[in-house]
């Protein structure tokens, strides 16, 4: 079974600071995808990084896949109350289907 | 955003009584899913379906079923409810497996008591 743990589980901060969370698994994933859900609402894309060592930036928001394809970070530069959410990362596991990590709780306090 | 609606949005029903959750798509999107989310374990596959009368099991799909006559609407029938099946559950679609984008709905947020 293909299984993601995300880090941390949570997080607080003050608007202004910077984070990163992470995506790990002992498993090769052919693609990583990264979703953000606001309280009260379903997950919403924000990217899929699909070569190793690819870096993809939107805006404050840059995210990397590991060299190895097994791991991946989301960095939040100068965090903003609008970016308090839950990041999800997810991938294709067996048959195809996505598999989610449990997530990481950002709560950012102005 | 996607058309993707789910209704009701919320249910309050009492152990062993059957539920029906509702998943409706504009998109015309071949791939419908359901999932379930809980505190501690994320978002988990109940079931999905890759087409008209073409479903296939997920992760948790025990004490679920669905049923997908048209391409638009996905069901998810719980038939005799339990406590334990008390979660918020979402449904989702996209254009095929694998790394497309997956488009969730609004939720809902079942009550078993």
């Amino acid at each position: 079974t293909q299984l993601l743990e995300q880090s941390p589980q949570f997080l607080s901060i003050q608007e202004g600071e910077n984070l990163t969370v992470y995506c790990n698994s002992s498993s090769v994933f052919s693609s990583l995808q990264w979703y953000r859900q606001e309280p009260g609402e379903g997950p919403v894309l924000l990217v899929t990084v699909v070569t190793g060592g690819e870096v993809k930036k939107l805006k404050r928001l840059t995210f990397q896949f590991g060299d190895a394809r097994k791991d991946s970070s989301l960095h939040i530069t100068a965090a903003q109350p609008g970016d308090t959410g839950l990041y999800l990362c997810a991938g294709p596991g067996p048959s195809e289907k996505l598999v989610f990590g449990k997530g990481t709780k950002l709560t950012v306090n102005p | 955003d996607a058309g993707i609606t789910q209704s009701p949005r919320h249910k309050v029903t009492e152990t062993g009584t059957p539920v029906t959750l509702r998943c409706h798509q504009t998109e015309n999107h071949r791939y419908m899913y359901w999932y379930r989310q809980d505190p501690g374990h994320g978002l988990r596959l109940i079931h999905y379906s890759y087409g008209v009368k073409d479903t296939d099991k997920g992760e948790v799909s025990d004490g679920y079923s669905v049923s997908r006559s048209k391409t638009e609407d996905f069901l998810l029938t719980l038939e005799s409810a339990t406590s334990s099946q008390t979660s918020v559950y979402f449904c989702a679609i996209s254009g095929w497996l694998g790394e497309d984008e997956q488009f969730f709905g609004p939720g809902t947020r079942l009550t078993v008591l």
